[in-house]
């Protein structure tokens, strides 16, 4: 069974602080992992994705560091603000464009 | 562009009724999705289609059905509605794969559905 398992469940950061989300998957198949990022009653947005061929990408703050021979990948989020408390999901693309999502990670950004 | 867009926003069943949650995309995409999110399990797909008149199963099926007669529209069917089916529903939408463009799933705003 295709499985991407996430941690932590939650978290909390000080402002200012670094945030880390970590996923791990089983399929060597996979070939795209986005990071969705979710507001209260709104629909999951697409933040940041890797391919499996890149180690690191970077987007302003957001950085997704990428280990293939662990098969995990991981979410930073540098001088973490109040406006970035959200849930996020990691994902990998599987066929026909489907997507496995982790559970997710309550993210909560203290002033 | 409205994106995607879903109806209704929130409803309540009894048990035992039957509804249909709405989901029209207006980019032309392809390939169109349903998940349901429960708290704390992410989201789990139920059905997805890759154009009109083709749907198939996701992971969580049972209990619901598709159709998709048209590019723009995917409605969700719940026939016989149980308590294990309340949930928030989102509806999402992407390009074809192979298309150059990365494979972005655009969501809607979710359906709250309760069930009692």
């Amino acid at each position: 069974q295709q499985q991407v398992k996430q941690s932590p469940q939650s978290l909390i950061v000080q402002k200012g602080g670094i945030s880390i989300i970590n996923c791990a998957y089983e399929n060597t198949a996979f070939d795209y992992f986005p990071w969705y990022q979710q507001f209260p009653g709104k629909g999951p947005a697409l933040l940041i994705a890797i391919r499996p061929d890149v180690s690191e990408k970077k987007e302003g703050r957001f950085t997704i560091s990428f280990n293939k021979s662990a098969k995990q990948f991981s979410l930073h989020i540098m001088d973490s603000q109040p406006g970035d408390s959200a849930t996020y999901f990691c994902a990998a693309h599987g066929g026909y464009s489907t997507l496995t999502f982790g559970k997710g990670t309550m993210l909560l950004v203290s002033p | 562009n409205a994106g995607v867009t879903q109806t209704p926003k929130f409803r309540i069943l009894k048990i035992g009724q039957s509804m249909t949650l709405q989901c029209t995309q207006d980019m032309n995409h392809n390939y169109m999705y349903w998940y349901r999110q429960d708290p704390g399990m992410g989201l789990k797909l139920i059905y997805y289609s890759v154009g009109a008149g083709i749907t198939d199963k996701g992971e969580v099926p049972n209990g619901y059905n598709v159709s998709r007669s048209t590019t723009e529209d995917f409605p969700l069917r719940l026939e016989l509605a149980a308590p294990s089916q309340t949930s928030v529903y989102f509806c999402a939408s992407s390009y074809s794969p192979g298309s150059g463009i990365q494979e972005t799933q655009y969501f809607g705003p979710g359906t709250r559905l309760l069930v009692l």
